[in-house]
């Protein structure tokens, strides 16, 4: 059974601080990392899909990195804003055509 | 397109009645998922079909539970007897395919919260 984890659970930082998270997963028969972006009250939007080791996404203040010899990603934001709170899944196919969610981070961006 | 797209928004109902959410795919998305939010184990994949056939439902929690994909266009999520325990979020996806790479990201519908009292 594929387990995806990701920490922390949840994060509350003030405006304009920098932040990361963490998914960890078994380095082994990995096809790819989808990290999505879950705002309350709506459906969980994709921002990345990283396949190689070593890869590298970047989408404005939001970037994310790949080891999957090691078996995990970085989820980076720089200067958080109020607008970037937000419940952050990170999800590997670990092949058979499905996609197995981590519980997600909580983020909370206070002004 | 407008989007992946799931009936009802909200459906409220007693214990021991039956529950029927629906989904609409993407069109030409040959793979839609069923999954499950709840607080406690977060995104649960309950069933996924590729071209309406069901490929793996061993994330359904017990017989109570059944999915049919009839054509490439409809879905169905069946609760029969629904208990106050599947109260939760229920999200339908769609993805072209995922192939060897993995690479095609999941669309959502805006998801079914059921409330079973």
């Amino acid at each position: 059974i594929l387990n995806v984890e990701q920490s922390p659970q949840s994060l509350h930082v003030q405006e304009g601080d920098s932040t990361n998270f963490t998914c960890s997963f078994p380095s082994s028969n990995f096809y790819a990392l989808h990290w999505y972006r879950w705002e309350t009250a709506k459906s969980p939007e994709a921002l990345f899909v990283m396949t190689l080791n070593g890869d590298e996404k970047k989408k404005g203040r939001i970037s994310a990195t790949l080891n999957t010899k090691e078996g995990y990603s970085y989820l980076y934001i720089k200067g958080s804003q109020p607008e970037d709170s937000a419940t952050y899944l990170c999800a590997v196919h670990g092949g058979y055509n499905k996609l197995i969610f981590g519980a997600g981070t909580r983020l909370a961006v206070h002004p | 397109d407008a989007g992946v797209i799931q009936s009802p928004r909200h459906e409220v109902t007693e214990m021991g009645q039956e529950v029927t959410l629906r989904c609409k795919p993407i069109s030409g998305h040959d793979y839609l998922f069923w999954y499950r939010q709840t607080m406690m184990r977060g995104l649960e994949l309950l069933i996924y079909f590729n071209n309406n056939v069901p490929i793996d439902d061993s994330g359904m929690p017990e017989d109570r539970f059944s999915a049919k994909m009839p054509n490439a266009s409809f879905s169905t999520l069946k609760i029969q007897p629904s208990e106050p325990r599947d109260s939760a979020v229920y999200f339908c996806a769609s993805t072209p395919g995922q192939g060897a790479s993995g690479a095609n990201v999941l669309t959502f519908g805006a998801g079914s919260r059921l409330t079973v009292l």
